[in-house]
């Protein structure tokens, strides 16, 4: 069984530059989160889909990062414009539903904002 | 919000020891436990997990004890050996009108020194 996918691996951008990251789940997975994790800490839950819709967005700083699933599948987080604050590394996650809470990581984008 | 403290944050033992790691939380309504492994440059990977309603939970040389009335569960790790390095992460998530907040602690870097 394939993981959970994500690209690039790493970025380098400087700031005020605009970044993307995309995610795709396992196959069937209808439950679909990215975190952030600073460097030397836990991750942090940025964003929950169902499916295409927006479960949780209320830790997203929605001035700057958008997000998205448009057909239930793969999903990219946008930062625009990137501070140096938003270096880290940006993991998704996929789960069976939300009910089933098992997630499974992705290896992460690792993103340095210079 | 979910507060979750992770004790120690840093950890060694010899090759063939047991490691203990301590996760506290605050909020009495979370009612699922997971244990995550992360190494170097890798998602967090799910080692175990214990639900509200089980006390303990064991598999192979890895085991979980949950103390709900005292708000804390603990990772065991028996025998330790060199792959078992890496950073331990707890979370601790609950349902609110969200949907689930999954809250990860701030990890523990686990050194097995042979």
């Amino acid at each position: 069984e394939a993981g959970v996918a994500q690209s690039p691996r790493y970025k380098i951008i400087e700031k005020r530059q605009s970044v993307a990251f995309w995610c795709n789940p396992i196959s069937g997975h209808a439950t679909l989160y990215w975190y952030q994790q600073i460097l030397g800490q836990g991750p942090k839950l940025l964003i929950q889909f169902q499916n295409n819709g927006v479960v949780d967005d209320s830790q997203l700083p929605k001035d700057r990062f958008s997000a998205e699933r448009l057909k239930g599948v793969d999903s990219t987080l946008k930062i625009q414009p990137a501070k140096l604050e938003d270096s880290a590394v940006y993991l998704c996650a996929s789960s069976v539903n939300i009910a089933k809470n098992i997630q499974y990581f992705g290896a992460g984008t690792r993103l340095s904002v210079l | 919000g979910e507060n979750v403290e992770q004790h120690p944050s840093t950890l060694s033992v010899q090759e063939g020891d047991s490691a203990v790691i301590k996760c506290t939380y605050s909020d009495s309504a979370s009612n699922y436990f997971p244990w995550y492994k992360q190494e170097l440059g890798k998602g967090p990977q799910l080692i175990i997990d214990i639900r509200s309603n089980v006390g303990e939970k064991k598999d192979q040389r890895i085991a979980v004890t949950l103390n709900k009335t005292a708000k804390h569960f603990s990772l065991h790790i028996t025998e330790t050996q060199p792959e078992d390095s890496a950073v331990y992460f707890c979370a601790v998530t609950s349902r609110d009108n969200y949907g689930q907040n999954f809250v990860f602690g701030p990890g523990t870097r686990l050194s097995v020194l042979p």
